[in-house]
Formats: structure tokens, C-alpha cells, sequence
């Protein structure tokens, strides 16, 4: 099974400021066939289910802001969130879709000052 | 616009069964694939299972192996879990998601809450 460590586990940042999450995996996530990493990231607001940001590892889902953006391969991997504003408030949780069991990270705390 | 809506949550005794239903609207149902991903109060996300979108193949994690089951019926856009020998320890928000084999969770309903509880 592969597992994901997210890091840090809570991540206060000021308004205006930029946030970093990192997830590594156990075992690389980019199948070298198509050159692409099986890895996305979510986020979750209190109350809310989670919605997908990006997948592919970088690749930006309809209508998340470009604030967002996914970095990385194999099994190192970032999402930054530039400008943070009020409403980027929510637990980030990464994952891999490289094979089952579909695992995730333990999630990312994100709180603003 | 994509629309997934569980239900049959509710609280069981150890060692009792439950069984969730999702209802899917908005896209091809038979050409997706669904998931069922859970998050125990307070919790993170744990994948529980997958099933592709003609019923082929399922996969389970380990911690539900053997005693959960998801099935599917494309003519009626639903997918379903059974789940059988309940324990404590599947309490949690079970949430159906829609997402392809080897493709991320695009869709997630709202959830249900299962209470394994005495």
C-alpha cells in the first residue's frame, strides 16, 4: 500500500500571505508510461464535503482560482495558495490514484491569523 | 450539474448491518466509476471502496475487506454499500463520490452518518 504524509499537520499564515502543504508518498505516483503523477489534492470546509482542487498533480480543477497551484513528482509534492484569503479556511488533504487503496494524506490544518 | 445524494445512514449495534444507497444525477452514470470514501467525527478521509462503471471490478481497503460490498445498478443510476459485522470503529460520515479507475474523486455527495453504537 502506499501512503501519504502530509506536512505540517496545522499551518497558520496571515491574509494576503502564501501557504504550503507538502505530501509525500511512500513509493513514487508517476507511472512513466504516460509521464503522469496520480496525485490530487482536496479541500475541505467545515460542515462541507471535500471538492477536488487538483489532480495530475498540477493540473487546476474548473473554477478553482489560480491562488491554487500543485507542484512536484514522483514523491514529493506541493500545493501552494498564494494571496490567502478568508475563505481558504479548511482542512487540505492530498491523494493518491496511482492504485488501491486510494489513500490519503492525514490532512493540513490551514488557519488564518 | 453532477448531484449525489446518499442515504440509509443510521445508528446499529455492533456486529449489526446497514446499507447505504447513492442516487447519481447529472452525468453518464455507466461510464463512471464510484467510490465510497468515509471520515470518522473529527477525523480524516479514509478510501473505503471503488467500483468501476460496468460493475467489473471492486476494490476494498483492508479495514473493510470481507465484510463491506459495493454493488451498483446503472439502469437505476444508484450505487450501493452493504455493510455486514459492524464495528465501532466504521462510525463515520460515509460519503459517495464519483471518479474514474485511475482518476481522482471529481464529485462527492454530502454524506451519511453511520453510528456503531450499543
Amino acid at each position: 500500500d502506499i501512503v501519504m504524509t502530509q506536512s505540517p499537520d496545522s499551518l497558520t499564515a496571515s491574509l494576503g500571505e502564501r501557504a504550503t502543504i507538502n505530501c509525500k508518498s511512500s513509493q513514487s505516483v508517476l507511472y512513466s508510461s504516460n509521464n503522469k503523477n496520480y496525485l490530487a489534492w482536496y479541500q475541505q470546509k467545515p460542515g462541507q464535503p471535500p471538492k477536488l482542487l487538483i489532480y495530475w498533480a498540477s493540473t487546476r480543477e474548473s473554477g478553482v482560482p489560480d491562488r491554487f497551484s500543485g507542484s512536484g513528482s514522483g514523491t514529493d509534492f506541493t500545493l501552494t495558495i498564494n494571496s490567502l484569503q478568508a475563505e481558504d479556511v479548511a482542512v487540505y488533504y492530498c491523494q493518491q490514484y496511482y492504485s488501491t487503496p486510494y489513500n490519503f494524506g492525514q490532512g493540513t490544518k490551514l488557519e488564518i491569523k | 450539474q453532477v448531484h449525489l445524494v446518499e442515504s440509509g445512514g443510521g445508528v446499529v449495534q455492533p456486529g449489526g448491518s446497514l446499507r447505504l444507497s447513492c442516487g447519481a444525477s447529472g452525468f453518464i452514470f455507466s461510464d463512471s466509476g464510484m467510490h465510497w470514501v468515509r471520515q470518522a467525527p473529527g477525523k480524516g478521509l479514509e478510501w473505503v471502496t471503488f467500483i468501476t462503471y460496468d460493475g467489473s471490478n471492486k476494490y476494498y481497503a483492508d479495514s473493510v475487506k470481507g465484510r463491506f460490498t459495493i454493488s451498483r445498478d446503472n439502469s437505476k443510476s444508484t450505487v450501493n454499500l452493504h455493510m455486514n459485522s459492524l464495528r465501532p470503529e466504521d462510525t463515520a460520515i460515509y460519503f459517495c463520490a464519483r471518479g474514474g479507475t485511475s482518476g481522482p474523486v471529481e464529485n462527492w455527495g454530502q454524506g451519511t452518518l453511520v453510528t456503531v453504537s450499543s
